[in-house]
């Protein structure tokens, strides 16, 4: 049984690119969850999606950055026009439902040139 | 506004002795609580967690300890193992309101041979 997969593992974009961040949750789980590290900082939320609707986006900043979850296929999260405070580890967890605990994947370390 | 928090960056201890790593708390709203452990360039792995109407919850060597008047949660691992040796995250969320979790800063644990 396959873990919380997301990929890429390390993303490098230049200021003013598209970052894409993919999260395929572990099987059988349908509630979907991101967080950001900043170094030396705990992880902060983002956002909560089920299959196609967001469910919970009040850690999101409020320009630049998109999530989704589709019917079919990984969660995306991404953001547009990245600037330098954009690096930042991004972990998504994933539940089978909404009072199960959280099981994370390895992240995407964003760096921004 | 930091509503967990970590004061302890790093705790380092005997193999075979019981380390203790401390969270406190300060939304009274929170009512389920948990701990995951964090190794490098890894995903956070869940460990333990313990409802507000609960004052203990143990699992192995890991046993989680509440105190709401306190706003005060412990984890203590006995014996200690330097398999051990990882970043050890407190996070907390309210139950009625959702899944996101608010995360510590995190404490350092190293486990000495």
């Amino acid at each position: 049984n396959a873990g919380v997969m997301q990929n890429p593992r390390h993303l490098v974009r230049r200021r003013g690119q598209e970052a894409r961040l993919r999260c395929s949750p572990m099987k059988g789980h349908s509630h979907v969850y991101w967080y950001r590290q900043l170094p030396e900082e705990g992880l902060k939320f983002m956002v909560y999606l089920q299959k196609e609707n967001i469910i919970d986006e009040s850690g999101m900043p409020k320009e630049r950055f998109s999530a989704e979850f589709p019917k079919e296929g990984p969660s995306i999260l991404r953001i547009q026009q990245v600037v330098r405070g954009d690096s930042a580890a991004y972990f998504c967890a994933s539940s089978p439902r909404w009072d199960q605990p959280q099981h994370f994947g390895d992240g995407t370390r964003l760096s921004i040139l | 506004d930091q509503q967990v928090k970590q004061n302890s960056p790093s705790l380092s201890v005997q193999e075979g002795r019981i380390s203790i790593l401390n969270c406190d708390y300060t939304n009274s709203m929170f009512d389920y609580f948990l701990w995951y452990k964090k190794y490098p360039a890894e995903g956070p792995t869940f460990l333990i967690s313990i409802s507000s109407i609960k004052d203990k919850n143990e699992d192995g060597r890991f046993t989680v300890f509440l105190n709401k008047s306190a706003k005060h949660l412990s984890l203590h691992i006995v014996p200690s193992q330097p398999g051990d040796s990882a970043v050890y995250f407190c996070a907390a969320k309210i139950e009625t309101s959702g899944s996101r979790l608010t995360f510590g800063e995190g404490t350092q644990l190293t486990v000495n041979p």
